[in-house]
């Protein structure tokens, strides 16, 4: 099983349209939780982290982590077709080694 | 400021053979790490580098090996090349290697023929 699950998609959503992009992990330890975006022929963005459980909103961008299920998730809200690219979501225990989900490639149609 | 530089950005080698990646951090990032990414696995953590120090290593063979210099920049090396190690190769600099807040390169994306 590995640490970071995330589905790969792709996923397919009408511009406007509120995006929920979702990983599951399985290391109590983790404490940081990241989501990179990733356009094509480009190395990833960070988007934002979240330290422990909670919500950190950033623009259209809200990430939310719950430890007690160990559930990870980026919501984009009013979609645009520059959202179209690969997102990652990544946690770090503190250890010098993040460790990352698959990637889920979403597009936006207009 | 400039972001992270990565040399060259395609590599095409031959099984068998070496290659060697190099890295430029931002100023003033210490800590370097690097990653494999294959459409099949995603991005796997190769090792991490602090201050010339390797501080953390993946499950990756001895053929994988790494380096970084008193300026910060760093090298990957992979010796006797197989045919799965085309992948993108992708390095990331942090200020305090906390690693929540990198900075990823474009990649070298090298092809084993």
């Amino acid at each position: 099983q590995k640490e970071v699950e995330q589905d790969p998609g792709p996923l397919s959503v009408p511009e406007g349209a509120i995006v929920s992009l979702n990983c599951t992990y399985s290391n109590s330890a983790f404490q940081y939780f990241m989501w990179y975006r990733q356009y094509s022929r480009k190395g990833p963005e960070l988007l934002m982290y979240t330290y422990s459980s909670g919500n950190k909103e950033d623009g259209r961008f809200t990430a939310q982590v719950d430890k007690s299920s160990k559930y990870i998730s980026l919501f984009i809200r009013d979609s645009q077709p520059s959202d179209s690219a690969t997102y990652l979501c990544a946690a770090y225990t503190g250890g010098f080694k993040t460790i990352f989900g698959a990637g889920t490639r979403l597009f936006v149609k207009a | 400021k400039a972001g992270v530089t990565q040399t060259p950005r395609y590599l095409i080698k031959t099984r068998g053979q070496q290659v060697t990646l190099s890295c430029s951090p931002i100023s003033g990032h210490r800590s370097v790490s690097w990653y494999q990414q294959t459409p099949g696995q995603g991005l796997q953590f190769l090792f991490e580098y602090f201050s010339e120090t390797q501080r953390n290593k993946g499950n990756f063979p001895g053929r994988f090996s790494g380096r970084q210099f008193s300026n910060s920049r760093s090298e990957m090396n992979v010796s006797t090349l197989e045919l799965g190690d085309s992948a993108l190769y992708l390095c990331a600099s942090s200020s305090l290697g906390a690693n929540t807040e990198a900075f990823f390169g474009q990649g070298t994306r090298l092809t084993v023929v």
